[in-house]
């Protein structure tokens, strides 16, 4: 039978560059989101995280935006470097709630020396 | 602090057989997670616990039992291994009401069912 979600989304950029990464979230009660970057033969890890009274929030090299409107997250990294190449997973969750989150599939970024 | 370890890193089982997975945090945290991640399918829940003594069914539960006996562990089994289970099995861990609900990742197990 025919496979399906065997691929990753991918993005892949020169090294230098800025890398926007997108996810839709898909439960408006959601108020908490987390970033994480996953190397390959590791688990994922922490990145950034900006709850919902927010539209953006910055740290190193690495911006968060929330457009609660259309549920969406990008994740914009500057200047990316070979070592920013990793799969990207958004989760979302209720601040306060289950803590269970709900990851995104992901997607691929491939920077090119 | 090691964070999460898993135990073990790799394993190959044939179908029908048996195996725990061990999964350790020593953050004191309340919740653990068991993920799934098969390619292209990000990560799923299996079961989750939100502490000592409780466990709960994630998303794809079938075919796996777990354990949470001690704060800090979390076991995960496998009691008649199927090839659809290949796949690289996840440990979390949370904090409760932190800062920053972030879930630690351990490194992972790579599951082959033959």
């Amino acid at each position: 039978g025919e496979s399906v979600g065997l691929h990753l989304p991918t993005l892949s950029v020169q090294e230098g560059d800025n890398s926007i990464i997108n996810c839709a979230y898909s439960n408006s009660a959601s108020d908490y989101f987390i970033w994480y970057k996953q190397e390959s033969g590791k688990g994922p890890q922490f990145i950034i995280d900006i709850r919902s009274n927010m539209d953006k929030r910055q740290g190193q090299r690495v911006t968060v935006l929330l457009n609660k409107t259309v549920k969406h997250l990008s994740l914009q990294i500057a200047a990316t470097q070979p070592g920013d190449s990793a799969v990207y997973f958004c989760a979302e969750n209720i601040k306060g709630g289950s803590y269970i989150p709900t990851f995104g599939r992901g997607t691929s970024l491939i920077v090119h020396p | 602090n090691a964070g999460v370890t898993q135990t073990p890193k790799f394993r190959v089982l044939k179908t029908g057989q048996s195996m725990t997975l061990l999964c350790a945090q020593d953050m004191n945290h309340e919740y653990m997670y068991w993920y799934r991640q098969d390619p292209g399918m990000g990560l799923r829940l299996i079961h989750y616990s939100v502490g000592e003594g409780t466990t709960a069914k994630g998303e794809v539960p079938d075919g796996y039992n777990v354990s949470r006996l001690k704060k800090q562990n979390f076991l995960l089994g496998l009691e008649s291994a199927a090839p659809s289970q290949t796949s690289v099995y996840f440990c979390a861990s949370s904090e409760r009401g932190g800062r920053r609900d972030e879930q630690f990742f351990g490194p992972g197990t790579r599951l082959t069912v033959l």
